[in-house]
């Protein structure tokens, strides 16, 4: 059973269109992010949701919409892509804010979802 | 702000030891530390929280130092199974963020 599991794994598209990636986590965390690595490898966060609220939106171009039908789901909608929106995204989910009660305890991450703009 | 690494690479040999190092600007909260092999998710190690605390995995330990704001990764008698980039996290201590470092890539040859 995959803790983390993001779709498609894969996604080849041309300049303006519209995607979506779909996450989805059985662990019962409260807490869900979309992070973007590019090919640098920069782990950058994008967004994060506590209970299908968002907490944390980063200065990230608003063509990129995230929506959190429940607090197992947390989806990334992009429209009008852009060559340099191509990246891997993760998605990941902890429990809460950690031990203390402040911020992250451990990030599970899903396998990643490759996008390539053409 | 995302915390400083060094270095950016290293390569061993089987049974080396190396230290890779995480520093940041901000007063810190705790430091996370994760390996990413190549194609795959980046996988936690371990959370040092504030107080100076050391803690290992295996034969891979880390230390925090939180009046310098910096820690270190410590891998010790490397295997080939320590191939990976590794990212340090750092979570401030003014807001619920983790910002993770640059990567360091470690290539264990046997």
């Amino acid at each position: 059973d995959t803790a983390v599991s993001q779709t498609p794994k894969y996604l080849v598209t041309q300049m303006g269109n519209d995607k979506s990636i779909k996450c989805e986590q059985n662990l019962g965390h409260d807490t869900m992010y979309w992070y973007k690595q590019d090919s640098k490898k920069f782990l950058k966060i994008m967004f994060s949701y506590n209970n299908k609220e968002l907490i944390i939106n980063e200065t990230v171009p608003n063509r990129f919409s995230p929506k959190s039908p429940d607090k197992a789901h947390l989806n990334l909608h992009i429209n009008s892509l852009e060559l340099g929106d191509s990246a891997v995204y993760f998605c990941a989910s902890s429990q809460d804010f950690g031990t203390q009660g402040i911020g992250p305890g451990e990030l599970f991450f899903g396998e990643g979802s490759r996008l390539t703009v053409l | 702000q995302q915390p400083v690494q060094s270095p950016q690479a290293v390569i061993l040999r089987e049974g080396e030891d190396a230290v890779i190092n995480c520093s940041s600007s901000k007063a810190l909260y705790s430091v996370h530390w994760y390996r990413q092999k190549h194609g795959e998710a980046p996988v936690f190690l371990m959370i040092l929280l504030k107080g100076g605390e050391q803690k290992g995995h295996e034969k891979i330990s880390a230390s925090f130092n939180e009046k310098k704001q910096q820690s270190s990764l410590y891998l010790t008698a490397s295997q080939l199974s320590y191939s990976g980039t590794y990212f340090c996290g750092t979570e401030s201590s003014s807001d619920y963020k983790l910002s993770f470092g640059a990567g360091t890539t470690v290539t264990v040859r046997a």
